[in-house]
């Protein structure tokens, strides 16, 4: 499979708790981008990463959401002390090139639900 | 914030006929990509156009831009049931890499 792969799928949690997402991108691409879309809305960036610097971070990444691309490959997509309002699609995408005119590959996405 | 406006929010339409949508921007860009979601399923790109560019076709779609009225729109040719799905434009600007995206067009293709 040469697709963004995202997991899990689905993400059941109490509000409080702590979550983990992870996305690996297509291997040829250095650009990872996370973002997230609630029903009936567009995607909002909340963070962008070249290999493994993470270059922006959108001001929607409270102090309670991290990520992470430790080696340039995957990434990871951690929320702390989860509240009702994280319950969301978590949309990992990535893309090639030096400069802009490429589009994105996303994944399937993370389907977080905090109860 | 989301940059774009897609108009309208809803279109339903007979198969074979053709789908046109619209989207509007704010802010000067580098290039506008349209990508299609299939309920529940992640984003496809479908086509890019560059700032510098006026009309662009990939298959039945056909997008133009512009830039003076900061708008770009949409056209599915000889609509297939397969099209139904959400549409979203996303712009890209010049000083990040982050698309800013509307809230969509919901396109529904009747058989």
């Amino acid at each position: 499979d040469t697709g963004v792969s995202q997991n899990p799928r689905h993400k059941i949690t109490k509000r409080g708790q702590n979550v983990t997402f992870r996305c690996d991108p297509i291997s040829e691409h250095n650009r990872l981008y996370w973002y997230r879309q609630t029903l009936g809305q567009g995607p909002e960036f909340l963070t962008y990463f070249q290999n493994e610097a993470q270059l922006e971070k959108s001001r929607l990444l409270s102090d309670r959401f991290s990520a992470e691309r430790p080696k340039g490959s995957f990434s990871t997509l951690e929320i702390q002390r989860t509240e009702q309002g994280d319950s969301a699609m978590y949309l990992c995408a990535s893309s090639q090139g030096v400069n802009r005119n490429y589009g994105y590959t996303f994944g399937s996405g993370t389907r977080l639900t905090v109860v | 914030s989301q940059q774009g406006e897609e108009d309208p929010q809803a279109l339903s339409i007979q198969e074979g006929e053709n789908a046109t949508m619209n989207c509007s921007y704010k802010t000067s860009i580098n290039n506008l990509q349209w990508y299609r979601q299939n309920s529940g399923r992640g984003l496809v790109h479908q086509i890019l156009i560059r700032s510098n560019e006026r009309e662009k076709h990939s298959g039945r779609l056909r997008v133009t831009l512009d830039t003076s009225k900061k708008s770009s729109s949409l056209l599915i040719t000889a609509s297939r049931a397969a099209d139904t799905a959400s549409y979203f434009c996303a712009t890209r600007m010049d000083s990040n890499y982050q698309l800013i995206w509307g809230a969509g067009t919901k396109l529904i293709i009747k058989p």
